[in-house]
């Protein structure tokens, strides 16, 4: 079955840039996303890749496919407090199927 | 991308008791999405609603405890029925907006059953 993987909690400081890790199982994913989560509030699309694609930035997130290792990061430049939250990796297999999600990472920011 | 609005956004319920979520869509969307965030955890497929057919539920959800309305293309309906304190939860319904936008969610119902 799909499964979507995740470490549970990231810590880093202030400025410094952030990096979240995710593995997936399903190899016909067409779609994959990071989700933010802040506290109390609902879930935000922050960015997604396609299947075809190896890199792609926005501002400062950079998203990193490995297809090959069924391996998907996600870069936050220059961390700031207001980065706090969960962050969700999914995945989507196509439009009738929903979302799997990861479990979450917990972004803690130090000062 | 769409927006969608869910109601209600908290409630405390006594078990036993049923609850109905809605969400409301401001565009036409064939399929939405049902969710469910148990505490500490991540989100969980309930079942998805196609619009003029029954819901298709996912493994360990059934109907009789998730009824799903789709009546029309904008709006959704999830009753969680009969509670009990192990349905205390966040449940979100979601939409497919297409790829530019990915998968919106609604802000979500957060239940409490005592």
């Amino acid at each position: 079955g799909e499964d979507v993987e995740q470490s549970l909690f990231l810590s880093v400081r202030e400025g410094d840039s952030s990096v979240i890790n995710c593995t997936y199982t399903d190899s016909s994913s067409t779609y994959l996303y990071w989700y933010k989560q802040e506290p109390g509030a609902g879930l935000q699309l922050l960015t997604y890749i396609f299947s075809n694609m190896d890199m792609k930035q926005d501002q400062r997130l950079t998203v990193l496919l490995n297809k090959k290792d069924k391996h998907l990061s996600l870069r936050i430049a220059d961390t700031q407090t207001g980065d706090s939250a969960i962050y969700f990796c999914a995945q989507a297999g196509g439009g009738a199927d929903g979302l799997t999600f990861g479990k979450g990472t917990h972004l803690i920011i130090q000062p | 991308s769409a927006v969608i609005s869910q109601k209600p956004s908290r409630d405390i319920c006594q078990r036993g008791t049923s609850l109905t979520i809605q969400c409301q869509v401001d565009s036409q969307v064939t399929m939405m999405f049902w969710y469910r965030q148990q505490p500490g955890q991540s989100l969980t497929l309930i079942a998805t609603a196609n619009q003029g057919s029954e819901a298709t539920y996912e493994s360990g959800f059934v109907i009789d405890k998730f009824p799903i309305s789709r009546p029309n293309l904008t709006f959704s309906t999830l009753t969680v029925s009969n509670m009990s304190p192990e349905d205390s939860s966040i449940y979100l319904c979601s939409v497919e907006t297409g790829f530019n936008y990915g998968y919106t969610f609604g802000s979500g119902t957060r239940l409490t059953v005592v």
